[in-house]
């Protein structure tokens, strides 16, 4: 059975850092394409960040670049998202999906929020 | 980047079929899939690549489209499907989502 399991997630100060895990099981992690997909309350989807299966590339949207980084563990299994200087509009649930086509497997999502 | 563009809200009666509407800015070819929300759940993955059915998602569930008009089935409705519907490119970075659709029951 595929499993996506995020963690740290929490309140944190605007200008901050946090960085969230995501401990993949019951696939081939390097095989797959991973990412980050958000949704602040309420409110609709927004991608975050890609990665390649090898990590060699990733990708962001202009709402993040430079700010958030995607990086990932294929000996553990684990893809992470660092996020540096956080602001308000950064609160959000944030999910891990699996991305062969579409994004097939999701987590079951992590809050952040960030706020003084 | 590619906007995509669907219906806020649509109300349909059980056992009808409803199609849900998703319009992109520009060409996505067949690079389009559809997810199903349900309250306090993580979005689930319905169709993708257009017109491909997920692997056990029943087959009340259908999806039709290239270029920049795509269209989600779901014939009969059922009490169940009451959710958000998003559709979501993968075209080109970065990539997008519909705004959603709420599908609601007569």
């Amino acid at each position: 059975e595929v499993q996506l399991v995020e963690t740290g997630g929490g309140l944190v100060q605007p200008g901050r850092s946090l960085k969230l895990s995501c401990v993949a099981s019951g696939f081939t992690f390097n095989n797959y394409w991973m990412s980050w997909t958000r949704q602040a309350p309420g409110k609709g989807l927004e991608w975050v960040a890609s990665i390649t299966n090898s990590g060699g590339s990733t990708y962001y949207p202009d709402s993040v670049k430079g700010r958030f980084t995607i990086s990932r563990d294929n000996a553990q299994n684990t893809l992470y998202l660092q996020m540096n200087s956080l602001r308000s509009e950064d609160t959000a649930t944030y999910y891990c999906t699996r991305d062969p086509a579409g994004s097939d497997y999701w987590g079951q999502g992590v809050m952040v929020t960030v706020s003084s | 980047d590619t906007v995509l563009t669907q219906s806020p809200a649509l109300a349909v009666s059980l056992g009808q079929r409803v199609t849900i509407s998703c319009r992109a800015s520009k060409s996505v070819s067949t690079y389009m899939h559809w997810y199903q929300q349900k309250s306090g759940q993580q979005p689930k993955l319905l169709i993708y690549s257009a017109s491909n059915l997920e692997s056990g998602v029943p087959s009340r569930f259908s999806g039709s489209g290239s270029g920049t008009d795509f269209t989600l089935t779901i014939d009969p409705v059922e009490a169940d499907d009451i959710a958000n519907y998003y559709c979501q490119q993968s075209n080109e970075l970065p990539l997008t989502f519909g705004s959603g659709t709420k599908l609601e029951i007569k």
